[in-house]
């Protein structure tokens, strides 16, 4: 089975600086989806960031962007400049591309932002 | 477009009483999912389905917990008799098609959250 794993419950970062969260996952897959999540305290899960497996070149999104890591297994976010609009629960998640595609999820960094 | 409504956003019940949870996924999206989020926890899918079939409840507990997707548009589900460890909240969750349209990415509703007392 797949498992997503987040070591850092918490992380914490000044205003305009810059932070990194970790994930590694776990899987017998060659293709999959890797993909970042925040949830603010709305509770409503939006994507920030999607990585195909496939791809090498790491996916970036404005602000945000990924050090994705195959053989490793690790996928981790970098956020540039942040912002305190940044402060949220962020989830690491994994998808297959074959076969039944639930997204698995890690269990979630939550991110303080001090102004 | 509008996104993944659902309801009722809180509810309060005692314990052994039945609760429903009702889901209306993004306009054309095929698939629907049921995740629950323990505080403090990642959410954990408990039903999958694609239209109106379900394509995973492996981590369903069957002897309390129900879903269904009529028509293959809403969904409801539901939770008779709730214990203690239910309370969460409840995430629904769709996508354009199996696996979502050269994306992956799934769309979320903003929770209902079930406290058991």
């Amino acid at each position: 089975a797949q498992t997503v794993t987040q070591s850092q419950p918490e992380m914490s970062v000044q205003e305009a600086e810059t932070v990194t969260l970790s994930c590694t996952y776990d899987t017998s897959e060659s293709d999959y989806y890797l993909f970042w999540y925040k949830q603010p305290p709305s509770r409503q899960m939006i994507l920030v960031i999607r990585q195909e497996a496939y791809k090498q070149q790491n996916a970036t999104e404005n602000r945000f962007s990924v050090n994705f890591q195959k053989a490793a297994k690790s996928f981790s976010l970098k956020i540039s400049d942040s912002q305190l609009g940044d402060a949220a629960m962020y989830f690491c998640a994994y998808k297959r591309i074959q076969g039944a595609q639930k997204l698995v999820f890690g269990q979630g960094t939550r991110l303080t932002i001090n102004p | 477009e509008a996104g993944v409504a659902q309801s009722p956003r809180y509810k309060i019940i005692e314990k052994r009483q039945s609760v429903a949870f009702w889901c209306n996924p993004i306009s054309g999206h095929a698939t629907l999912y049921w995740y629950q989020q323990i505080l403090g926890q990642g959410p954990k899918l408990l039903i999958q389905f694609q239209n109106n079939g379900v394509v995973d409840d492996s981590q369903l507990p069957k002897d309390r917990f129900s879903a269904e997707r009529l028509k293959g548009v809403d969904s409801t589900l539901k939770i008779q008799p709730a214990k203690l460890e239910d309370s969460a909240v409840y995430l629904c969750a769709s996508s354009l098609r199996f696996g979502g349209v050269n994306t992956g990415e799934l769309f979320f509703g903003e929770g209902s959250r079930l406290t058991v007392l």
